[in-house]
């Protein structure tokens, strides 16, 4: 089962408006990604995180590593139409190969 | 590069039939995941390859799923005989070559079993 808890589960906002997300778990992850899925296509990467601390940005996205190793979150800025989407959180544990993913917030941009 | 290419991208078949997915991941990757979407437990992952050797396959839900990498460029999930529970959206995924982390998806497979 899951063991990333990501929240909100949806946001609806307005466009221009800035975007928080965040996930959190009990374990420890050594890295945490970002990924934005669309209908009927597969998820695609946006930011991945390799150090606890780490800030990193992508354009208009932010998303920082917790300091604990236990969270991450992703800021959208200034959203615009193309940014409605699902996305998702993941970590890969020490030692792991594959990716834990949350269950995904669902971004609705109203115009 | 054509990315991690799928199919079928839409299946239907009834429940007892054989169903065989296939990825062809991007070439000269070596690694390749098999992940599953479905909305009460979201994306999970199956089996995990490298260099063509199945290496984590405790996700696999039971007997009736098997997968198979005969060589770099080819990989197959097979369901039999399949159920409706299996209805879902399967993934494949290829990491960059020397990671393992950002994967690179196909479009998937969406698999309804009446």
């Amino acid at each position: 089962g899951q063991q990333l808890n990501q929240s909100p589960q949806s946001m609806f906002i307005q466009e221009g408006e800035d975007v928080s997300m965040n996930c959190t778990s009990s374990s420890i992850f050594n890295t945490w990604l970002w990924y934005k899925q669309e209908p009927g296509e597969g998820p695609v990467l946006l930011i991945a995180l390799y150090k606890a601390g780490e800030l990193t940005s992508n354009g208009r996205l932010t998303a920082q590593f917790g300091i604990t190793r236990k969270d991450s979150f992703l800021n959208i800025s200034a959203s615009i139409p193309s940014d409605v989407g699902i996305y998702f959180c993941a970590g890969q544990k020490k030692n792991s190969a594959g990716l834990v993913f949350g269950q995904g917030t669902r971004l609705t941009i109203n115009p | 590069d054509a990315g991690v290419i799928q199919s079928p991208r839409h299946e239907v078949t009834e429940m007892g039939q054989e169903v065989t997915l296939r990825c062809k991941p991007i070439s000269g990757h070596n690694s390749l995941f098999w992940y599953r979407q479905t909305m009460m437990r979201g994306l999970e992952l199956l089996i995990y390859f490298n260099n063509n050797v199945p290496i984590d396959d405790s996700g696999m839900p039971e007997d009736r799923f098997s997968a198979k990498m005969p060589n770099a460029s080819f990989s197959t999930l097979k369901i039999q005989p399949s159920e409706p529970r299996d209805s879902a959206v399967y993934f494949c995924a290829s990491p960059p070559i020397g990671g393992l982390t950002e994967a690179f998806f196909g479009q998937g497979t969406r698999l309804t079993v009446v």
